[in-house]
């Protein structure tokens, strides 16, 4: 079947700007994780939604950052009054069920930032 | 606090050979899982196992093979007769059933593989 995917798989913008970041996971998967991947930083978790219980948000680095989960299935993070060190590539992974035995992360391709 | 150490930044290898990526993490958690990913240059991460910290069987699956040893907090992962194909950032991972579903990732290792 079909898995992660992410739009767009390139973006580059201006600092100051506001990027939204869009994610769809496997059909199925209750659950739905943010990561980023940077030189500095490796892969740092970000957020993550199961179901219809409240995001777990503490992976964010600053109020600027925000996401959402649309009707359990499509995700979107929102990054607004971009800085040149928001420059990553955003990972957007899917699971079956948050946490427990059966809990594995399937990854999508990725967004790759560049804030100018 | 949970931590995973992936001391070994680059492997370089030449084709065939067998090759050992090494994992060491820390946990108070008595319930966890550990897992691999594969990063090759097209940048995805393709998952390659999960272990639960309550099954300490060794597994193998085709050329790869997992040795997790609860003694000495280690997962490590190796490559019989290596191909250039494996070449790509292999990272290991840690998930404690206290820490929610975040995944707590290694610095990553970077194998290449010489033909």
């Amino acid at each position: 079947g079909a898995g992660v995917s992410q739009s767009p798989s390139n973006k580059v913008t201006e600092k100051g700007k506001d990027v939204e970041l869009r994610c769809d996971p496997i059909s199925g998967h209750t659950a739905l994780y943010w990561y980023r991947q940077s030189l500095g930083q490796g892969l740092e978790f970000l957020i993550y939604f199961q179901g219809n219980s409240a995001p777990d948000k503490s992976g964010l680095p600053s109020d600027r950052f925000s996401a959402e989960r649309t009707g359990g299935s499509v995700s979107t993070l929102t990054i607004q009054r971009t800085q040149q060190e928001d420059s990553a590539v955003y990972l957007c992974a899917s699971s079956p069920q948050a946490g427990g035995p059966t809990d594995t992360q399937y990854f999508g391709p990725g967004t790759r930032l560049t804030v100018l | 606090a949970q931590k995973v150490t992936q001391a070994q930044t680059e492997i370089s290898v030449v084709e065939k050979e067998d090759v050992t990526l090494d994992c060491v993490y820390e946990t108070r958690d008595t319930t966890y899982y550990l897992f691999w990913y594969k990063q090759p240059p097209s940048g995805e991460l393709v998952f390659l196992i999960r272990r639960n910290s309550f099954d300490e069987q060794n597994e193998i699956s085709g050329r790869y093979s997992w040795n997790f040893q609860k003694s000495t907090s280690s997962f490590n992962f190796t490559i019989t007769a290596s191909q250039v194909v494996d070449s790509a950032v292999y990272f290991c991972a840690l998930r404690g059933e206290t820490s929610g579903s975040r995944l707590t990732f290694g610095e990553g290792t970077q194998l290449t593989v010489n033909p």
